[in-house]
């Protein structure tokens, strides 16, 4: 258990639709991330927030959007869903910036699928 | 970040060292090397890192080269529960973000 929790699980939605994962870091850690793993595109860094402020942007969409909250929580909003977009969703987390080495957690994941 | 360059897959008999290569033949002074496992579709789990000195922790060992260009994950005594795809990762100091290839999927053999 990486102390990173992510809900929910599973998802299961239409084309055109919304929807919001959520993802609670380790305590203490600052800097949550966002990945998706699809069959074609493997593994993939979409966005970074670090206390609340975004960080890095990967290849993030832009029906997606992400936050991160004064509880250190963050939300990734996936908006007018398309196919494509079934996937695995991860966060990971970690202490933070101006460190060495900044090892990141993962979470279990969210399958979305997308009908 | 550099790019690496990994077999594809590979098979280790239970109970034996697994020594995962990977190629980083342009990897640049300031810049780690990291290595992830991903079981399953479980998420990705860190393993080691190093500049340039051989690393060791209770999971595996890394060797790197003295020119950098290459590097090899140990794993000491392979059990089943190794069976994971593993990535290398080359990433710059200060840059957060993990760039994972394809990686190399590990399959521990009874």
């Amino acid at each position: 258990d990486s102390g990173v929790t992510q809900t929910p699980k599973h998802l299961i939605t239409a084309t055109g639709q919304r929807v919001t994962l959520r993802c609670s870091p380790r305590s203490g850690d600052l800097s949550v991330y966002w990945y998706q793993q699809s069959l074609d595109q493997g593994l993939q860094f979409l966005i970074q927030y670090y206390n609340g402020e975004e960080r890095a942007k990967g290849n993030i969409l832009e029906r997606f959007s992400a936050q991160q909250f004064p509880d250190l929580h963050s939300e990734l909003n996936l908006s007018s869903l398309e196919l494509g977009d079934s996937a695995l969703y991860f966060c990971a987390s970690s202490v933070g910036r101006g460190i060495t080495y900044n090892e990141q957690f993962f979470g279990p994941g969210t399958r979305l699928t997308v009908l | 970040d550099a790019k690496t360059t990994q077999p594809t897959s590979m098979d280790c008999a239970e109970g034996r060292a697994a020594n995962l290569p990977c190629n980083h033949s342009t990897i640049s002074g300031n810049e780690y090397v990291y290595w992830y496992r991903q079981i399953h579709s479980q998420g990705p789990q860190y393993i080691i890192h190093g500049l340039k000195n051989n690393e060791t922790n209770e999971m595996a060992s890394l060797i790197i080269t003295e020119d950098r260009k290459s590097s090899t994950l140990i794993l000491p005594h392979a059990t089943l529960r190794d069976t994971a795809v593993y990535y290398c990762i080359v990433r710059l100091f200060g840059n957060e973000k993990l760039t994972f290839g394809t990686g190399t999927r590990l399959t521990i053999i009874p």
